[in-house]
């Protein structure tokens, strides 16, 4: 069965500073995957999604994640973190191949920026 | 626009009694699904549907059951409400049946069974 790790249930940054959220996946043959934002109180949003076209996607408000199949990895970055940005984080996989098509979810990390 | 909605927003009840969340979607989407979202474990699937009459279980779908009489609605039920189904719960919709699109999310109901 897939799985997805995220590494760190809570993430500080200072404002300006580097973000960069960890998401590792567990699957033979590369997956789709995909990066959610849940604000306060409200539903989830699409980030960003790879789809085995490009490696580096990018995604809405500056935010970009790369998939590095020999590392079974997709982190999330963004190069400067804005106040705004403080929310939780959920990534997502979905096989590639026929015979599964429900997202699977890591449990979350919650950005927390510091002014 | 189109959108896909859940009520209600919060809802409190007692143990033992039935309850049934909805949620309705106006995107035209064939697949829906429910989760819960609970501290520590992220979102979780309950019950899923990739059309009209087409229901499936998900991972934790002990004590709920869905229904699908046509393309916009997906309502949940607990036939007999817990104390360990107090969580978040969110309905979404996709596009296609892959899903590759991603997700569209509800903004919740947020259920406490006391």
């Amino acid at each position: 069965a897939q799985s997805v790790t995220q590494l760190g249930s809570h993430v500080s940054v200072s404002e300006g500073a580097l973000v960069l959220l960890r998401c590792n996946y567990s699957s033979s043959v590369p997956p789709y995957l995909f990066w959610y934002v849940q604000y306060p109180n409200q539903g989830l949003q699409l980030l960003l999604k790879y789809t085995s076209a490009a490696t580096l996607v990018k995604g809405i408000n500056g935010f970009e994640a790369e998939f590095k199949k020999s590392e079974t990895s997709f982190h999330l970055t963004k190069p400067s973190a804005h106040m705004s940005d403080a929310a939780e984080y959920f990534c997502a996989v979905l096989p590639s191949g026929a015979g599964s098509y429900q997202l699977t979810f890591g449990k979350g990390t919650k950005l927390s920026v510091i002014p | 626009d189109a959108e896909i909605t859940q009520s209600p927003r919060h809802k409190i009840t007692e143990t033992g009694r039935q309850v049934t969340l909805a949620c309705h979607q106006t995107w035209n989407h064939n697949n829906m699904f429910w989760y819960r979202q609970d501290l520590g474990h992220g979102l979780r699937l309950i019950h899923y549907s990739y059309g009209v009459q087409d229901t499936n279980k998900g991972e934790v779908s002990d004590g709920y059951s869905v229904s699908r009489s046509n393309t916009e609605d997906l309502p949940l039920t607990l036939e007999s409400a817990a104390s360990s189904q107090t969580s978040v719960y969110f309905c979404a919709s996709s596009e296609h049946r892959d899903t590759i699109y991603g997700y569209t999310f509800g903004s919740g109901t947020r259920l406490t069974v006391v």
